[in-house]
């Protein structure tokens, strides 16, 4: 079953702005993780957060989450065009913990 | 070096056909997994092996089959595909899989069945 939603679908944006997604679950969860594709490849781990983080930095990326809410969000700060991309938000929230649940996604564009 | 590796990359194939896809992981890790992603880029998990062993099966088709005959291997078999199957179809690793950790993916294998 789905668990993650991210909001908004699509987003786009000029060079050097900010990016912001949101991600919304529905159960508990251990941790939350975001990845990235690129069009017509893998995805890519960007960023884990546990359960117990409010906060955590990866270089241009942000992330936080709130487990009273069951959000999540990422943000990019000074976009490139490299950065476009969909972004994947994703909880380990099934019965075994052993796999991801994987949201929609969000379509980010970022134009020069 | 590759750390997951999937081949083919491409496939395409008619209706009723049997295919399978090959995945590889080089990383030591110690569970491996299948996911689909559809037209609209919706990724779901399929099957989750843990040292050679099945930990999930999601509701997936009898007609998938996957086989793991070793740690480092996880392969997909598919029995009378049908149009519905076309999707690209991922395969992923993580280290313990006791919970889901960091996974890496592998670069996808399209499928289109005609």
């Amino acid at each position: 079953s789905q668990q993650g939603e991210e909001d908004p679908q699509a987003l786009s944006i000029q060079e050097g702005e900010n990016a912001t997604m949101n991600c919304s679950y529905k159960t508990s969860i251990n941790n939350l993780q975001w990845y990235r594709q690129n069009s017509g490849r893998g995805l890519v781990h960007l960023i884990l957060i546990r359960s117990n983080e409010r906060e955590k930095h990866s270089g241009r990326l942000r992330v936080t989450l709130d487990t009273s809410k069951k959000s999540s969000s990422l943000l990019i700060t000074a976009s490139r065009a490299a950065d476009t991309a969909s972004y994947f938000c994703a909880t380990d929230a099934n019965q075994a913990g052993t796999a991801l649940i994987f949201g929609k996604g969000t379509t980010l564009s970022v134009s020069s | 070096d590759t750390a997951v590796s999937q081949t083919p990359k491409y496939l395409v194939t008619q209706m009723g056909n049997d295919k399978s896809i090959k995945c590889e992981q080089n990383l030591g890790h110690d569970t491996m997994y299948w996911y689909k992603q559809d037209s609209k880029k919706f990724l779901k998990i399929m099957f989750s092996y843990n040292n050679k062993e099945l930990i999930i099966n999601e509701t997936v088709p009898n007609r998938f089959s996957p086989k793991s005959p070793d740690k480092a291997h996880l392969n997909l078999h598919i029995n009378s595909l049908e149009l519905g199957d076309s999707a690209v179809y991922f395969c992923a690793s993580t280290l313990s899989g006791l919970r889901a950790d960091t996974q890496y993916f592998g670069p996808g294998t399209r499928l289109t069945v005609l």
